[in-house]
């Protein structure tokens, strides 16, 4: 079965430091999507990328993030500097464009900056 | 899209039905019911979607009241490995089509 593939499973980073998560969405899924999810709430949008487009970074902290996906197949989420309240857990997902159809979640990429 | 409200936690015995509610009061017309639910440790994992109809798949059921305005999902046996967040979630699709998750439903099912 096709799954989204995130990688690292895990990484520890030192304040101030950068780090970039990858994501390879599921094969002819156009839509991809970052999701921030902190300890004990639900998953966070940061940003929506239709192909190789931006559709919805509105909850993207820009002064530090920043998201690509170049070729509109897999796509890199970047923090620069990281910070203590970015500890975290990075989620990609993709699906199908358009219209109601499910999304297919990565394992996630756990993030501890200390 | 329309805010959902959900119980932070249920309690459901092995080999029994779940129900899970969701209030969706301020639904309107072209928004569908979602639910998701995430094991611990994993990425949300896609249940059912219904806009008006009852829905059932593999994996559950979904009853939506004829005011939309509520609706619950049911899981008809469930087992252990249906211990997880269960997140209820409403969507208008199209071009907006994006999952905005609240805090969800801790399920756990004891043996």
């Amino acid at each position: 079965e096709a799954e989204v593939a995130q990688s690292p499973r895990y990484k520890i980073t030192e304040k101030s430091q950068a780090v970039a998560f990858w994501c390879d969405p599921i094969s002819g899924h156009a839509t991809l999507y970052w999701y921030r999810q902190i300890l004990g709430q639900g998953p966070e949008l940061l940003v929506q990328f239709q192909d190789e487009s931006v559709v919805d970074d509105s909850q993207l902290p820009k002064d530090r993030f920043s998201a690509e996906r170049l070729k509109g197949v897999d796509s890199t989420l970047k923090i620069q500097p990281a910070e203590l309240g970015d500890s975290a857990m990075y989620l990609c997902a993709s699906s199908f464009p358009g219209g109601h159809t499910e999304a297919f979640f990565g394992q996630g990429t756990r993030l501890t900056v200390v | 899209d329309a805010k959902t409200t959900q119980p932070p936690s249920m309690d459901c015995a092995e080999g029994r039905a779940a129900n899970l509610p969701c209030n969706h009061s301020t639904i309107s017309g072209n928004e569908y019911v979602y639910w998701y639910r995430q094991i611990h440790s994993q990425g949300p994992q896609y249940i059912i979607h219904g806009l008006k109809n009852n829905e059932t798949n593999e994996m559950a059921s979904l009853i939506i009241t004829e005011d939309r305005k509520s609706s619950t999902l049911i899981l008809p046996h469930a087992t252990l490995r249906d211990t997880a967040v269960y997140y209820c979630i409403v969507n208008s699709g199209g071009s907006n089509y994006k999952l905005t998750f609240g805090k969800g439903t801790l399920l756990t099912v004891n043996p």
